[in-house]
């Protein structure tokens, strides 16, 4: 079962433009992370944020969380062709032992 | 490229066949999860393995199986297969069993049961 759910589903702009992606959750939670994926490959870690923590930053991206709304969103600034990819949130409902993933945004960066 | 390995990159099979499916694991790293991804269910975590010891299950179908082994290489098998198990099954592999640590993915093994 899913415990993220991201939106919106599908999100497209221009190069050079601001992307933002949400996550929300359902359960309490030990860390958030943020995951790449291209078409037809493996996920890859983007970036972790532990649950006292209210905002991270890691190059172009810039993750923020809110544990009273369960809600967590991707910023990556300046896109580019690139970045054209899906993207995913996990968390762990706390079990601290599996992760859980979210339904994806679809990012497409029109050159 | 994430340093794990999955074999083999695509499988085509028949309904009701057995298949195994192969993960060798980033250097230095114990835990191996296996998931399953679909267009209709995402992303969906099957079961997890550290240091050769079974540690998380998720939904994982009784037809399915795995194992860590000594060497820290996994294989998921797969049996008495169905249209419905058509999917990209990835593995993914982590320092140490918790969540504090970031999953690093293969490439995934691409499953058509036909």
């Amino acid at each position: 079962s899913q415990q993220g759910e991201e939106d919106p589903q599908a999100l497209s702009i221009q190069e050079g433009e601001n992307a933002t992606m949400n996550c929300s959750y359902k359960t309490s939670i030990n860390n958030l992370q943020w995951y790449r994926q291209n078409s037809g490959r493996g996920l890859v870690h983007l970036i972790l944020i532990r649950s006292n923590e209210r905002e991270k930053h890691s190059g172009r991206l810039r993750v923020t969380l809110d544990t009273s709304k369960k809600s967590s969103s991707l910023l990556i600034t300046a896109s580019r062709a690139a970045d054209t990819a899906s993207y995913f949130c996990a968390t762990d409902r706390n079990t601290g032992n599996q992760f859980y993933f979210g339904t994806g945004t679809s990012l497409t960066v029109i050159p | 490229d994430s340093g794990v390995t999955q074999t083999p990159k695509h499988l085509i099979t028949a309904t009701g066949q057995r298949v195994t499916l192969r993960c060798s694991p980033r250097s230095g790293d114990l835990s191996v999860y296996w998931y399953q991804q679909s267009l209709d269910q995402g992303l969906q975590f099957l079961i997890q393995y550290y240091n050769g010891e079974e540690r998380a299950k998720g939904n994982i179908l009784e037809r399915f199986s795995a194992q860590q082994f000594p060497d820290l290489h996994s294989e998921l098998n797969l049996s008495s297969l169905e249209l419905g198990d058509s999917a990209l099954y990835f593995c993914a592999s982590s320092v140490g069993p918790g969540t504090f640590s970031p999953l690093h993915f293969g490439n995934g093994t691409r499953l058509t049961v036909t």
